[in-house]
């Protein structure tokens, strides 16, 4: 199964940063990513699909980039409501697979 | 706007079945893959199973496989996963989820990806 790694796990920022998750994985997996948002009790959101484009509805503060083992996930300017776990998903191959997330807290 | 909603999780002792639905609107549900996925408490999110339109193509997580069966009724515009000798490690919040595709490279590949998530349905598997 292509593992997919998240870095960092978790981080504190402060409204207004810019912010950046890395999700790194196993083997070489095209562009066939995708980046949710989840927050506590509620089910995933979708931001970010084919590791670039954004899903329509999400603010352009989220940018995605990247392509064979290497994404990113960017906000450019951090707001309240963007306080959450942050997953990638790979759908290459089967299993498709989650990175373990990465939290983002207010520092 | 389309929506998902989840029914049927609850308490089941360790091998015990359930079985959960989806019920689907505001979209062609035969128009789509569908997909299950999970969340322990606290933990992230597995991917589960899928299955295509018409339901003649299924695939699934290893750690289900031979114990949990995905399936669809069209007319009905329903999911279901049917699972069965539950184990602690099943204990989750399962959400259904609609499957999307995306093309890149001048549609040379394909990517897919859940564009629309129930609000999910807990499972507790406790003797």
């Amino acid at each position: 199964a292509i593992q997919l790694t998240q870095s960092p796990s978790s981080l504190s920022a402060s409204v207004g940063d810019r912010v950046t998750i890395t999700c790194r994985a196993s083997q070489d997996i095209r562009k066939e990513l995708t980046w949710y948002q989840q927050k506590p009790g509620r089910a995933p959101k979708l931001l970010i699909y084919v590791a670039s484009n954004l899903q329509s509805g999400v603010p352009s503060r989220f940018s995605g980039s990247g392509s064979g083992t290497d994404f990113t996930l960017t906000i450019s300017a951090l707001q309240p409501e963007d306080f959450a776990t942050y997953f990638c998903l790979q759908d290459h191959n089967y299993p498709w697979t989650f990175g373990q997330g990465t939290r983002v807290e207010v520092k | 706007e389309v929506r998902l909603v989840e029914s049927g999780g609850g308490l089941v002792h360790p091998g015990g079945s359930l079985r959960l639905s989806c019920v689907a609107s505001e979209f062609t549900f035969s128009d789509y893959w569908m997909s299950w996925v999970r969340q322990a408490p606290g933990k992230g999110l597995e991917w589960v199973a899928n299955i295509n339109q018409d339901g003649s193509d299924k695939y699934y997580v290893d750690s289900v496989k031979g114990r949990f069966t995905v399936s669809r009724d069209n007319a009905q515009n329903s999911l279901y996963l049917q699972m069965s000798s539950l184990r602690d490690e099943d204990k989750a919040v399962y959400f259904c989820a609609r499957v999307r595709r995306g093309s890149y490279y001048d549609r040379s590949g394909y990517s897919y990806y859940f564009d629309y998530w129930g609000q999910g349905t807990l499972v507790r598997v406790s003797s």
